[in-house]
């Protein structure tokens, strides 16, 4: 299976600042023949499912704001919302969907400093 | 709009049975990949099991903590996918989600299963 570490745990980010989550595979999900990178990224606010907020590693979902923006190719990719907003407190989980079992990666808590 | 929505969950003991049920509506139900996604009490989530459209196979994937125990199916004329718990264990407690597609880009809004002597 493809372990999936996502760093930090958690971190506090002042209203308007930037927030970088990351996250790194144990193998690369970096699909050749078509050169795509299989992750996501999801949002989980307190009581409700998670949100899709990236697939293919940068494309953003359909009405997810742009200031959320995922990067990064192969093993290392990144979330990074350029200017935080009290709406964004929730937690971020990365997820493979290179192979199967897809995996998620532990989840980074993102609060308001 | 999509939707998507689980039922059948609820309380039992170590070793009993459950079976869980999601609707889904506004969109194919027949075309789409259906997964099980569960999260314990203040844990990360966890893929649990996946089932193909049939026009893709119908091909049926579980997690290893799972296989042998739990059986996914589904119902394309009710657009409706299941999942048949036996066995359950206390660690298979936790809020399980049913979601759509290689992605999950669409999810219910769970449902709660306790197992608890």
């Amino acid at each position: 299976d493809i372990v999936m570490t996502q760093s930090p745990d958690s971190l506090a980010v002042s209203l308007g600042e930037r927030a970088t989550i990351n996250c790194k595979s144990s193998q690369s999900v970096l699909y050749s023949s078509n050169k795509k990178d299989y992750l996501a990224w999801y949002q989980q606010k307190p009581g409700h499912p998670p949100k899709l907020l990236i697939y293919w590693a940068s494309t953003r979902e359909s009405g997810v704001p742009d200031r959320f923006s995922g990067s990064g190719s192969g093993t290392d990719f990144t979330l990074t919302i350029s200017s935080l907003q009290a709406e964004d407190v929730a937690l971020y989980y990365c997820q493979q969907y290179y192979s199967t079992p897809p995996t998620f990666g532990g989840g980074t808590k993102v609060e308001i400093k | 709009e999509v939707l998507l929505v689980e039922s059948g969950g609820g309380l039992v003991k170590p070793g009993m049975s459950l079976r869980l049920s999601c609707a889904g509506s506004g969109f194919t139900f027949s075309n789409a990949w259906m997964s099980w996604v569960r999260q314990a009490p203040g844990k990360g989530l966890e893929w649990v099991a996946r089932i193909k459209s049939k026009p893709d196979g119908g091909t049926i994937d579980y997690a290893a903590p799972v296989k042998g125990r739990f059986t996914i199916s589904r119902d394309d004329p009710k657009n409706t996918m299941y999942m048949q718990m036996n066995s359950l264990k206390t660690e298979d407690t936790g809020v399980y989600y049913c979601a759509t597609g290689l992605v999950f880009d669409y999810w219910g809004q769970g449902i709660l299963v306790t197992v608890s002597s």
